[in-house]
């Protein structure tokens, strides 16, 4: 079973404040890295598709950034809003599979 | 156009009884497949079709099976059902057979064994 790691755990942060998060993946046989917001009481929603070593991705105030050769994408948020409040979930493929594995997940909390 | 469909939301079962959670998608998706979601473990993958015809076991297959005789319908069936399985159950579906396209998700079905 692959391993894919998330840190923090959780993060409770103040409106305004920038913050990131890391997930953490085999490095051999990579072939895609996904992000996903999950809102409370809903579905996830794709973020990002990372596919290449060095990608950077923005979609608003968020972005991405992914390292094949060490295994780690950063997640970023600027100027977090009391709407960013979910859970980041990264999701690892491998090469010639077709199974998506997911982290724990990050739980972000913005306080206004 | 409706995206993922799945039914029911909610369902009481008792150890021992079977039920199907139902799954449709209207994007000609050739990738579909079925999560559970359990505090503290994310989303583990159950079981996976890439197409009409095709199915894999995923993460956790034990006590589930599935069938894919239509691209458009994806049912998970329970056979036997042990409080185990009390869980969350998301339906999620992929353009490609390779899942480098994002995944679009239901809106999950609520499970509990008793």
């Amino acid at each position: 079973i692959l391993n894919v790691e998330q840190s923090p755990q959780s993060l409770h942060v103040q409106e305004g404040d920038s913050t990131n998060f890391t997930c953490s993946f085999p490095s051999s046989n990579f072939y895609a890295l996904h992000w996903y917001r999950w809102e409370t009481a809903k579905s996830p929603e794709a973020l990002f598709v990372m596919t290449l070593n060095g990608d950077e991705k923005k979609k608003g105030r968020i972005s991405a950034t992914l390292n094949t050769k060490e295994g780690y994408s950063y997640l970023y948020i600027k100027g977090s809003q009391p709407e960013d409040s979910a859970t980041y979930l990264c999701a690892y493929l491998q090469e010639y599979g077709n199974k998506l594995v997911f982290g724990a997940g990050t739980i972000l909390r913005v306080k206004s | 156009n409706a995206g993922v469909t799945q039914t029911p939301k909610f369902q009481v079962l008792k150890t021992g009884q079977s039920m199907t959670l139902q799954c449709a998608q209207d994007m000609n998706h050739e990738y579909m497949s079925w999560y559970r979601q359990d505090p503290g473990m994310g989303l583990r993958l159950i079981h996976y079709s890439v197409g009409a015809g095709i199915t894999d076991q995923g993460e956790v297959p034990n006590g589930y099976n599935v069938s894919r005789s239509t691209t458009e319908d994806f049912p998970l069936r329970l056979l036997s059902a042990a409080p185990s399985q009390t869980s969350v159950y998301f339906c999620a579906s992929s353009l490609t057979q390779g899942n480098t396209g994002e995944l679009f998700f239901g809106e999950g079905s609520r499970l509990t064994v008793l």
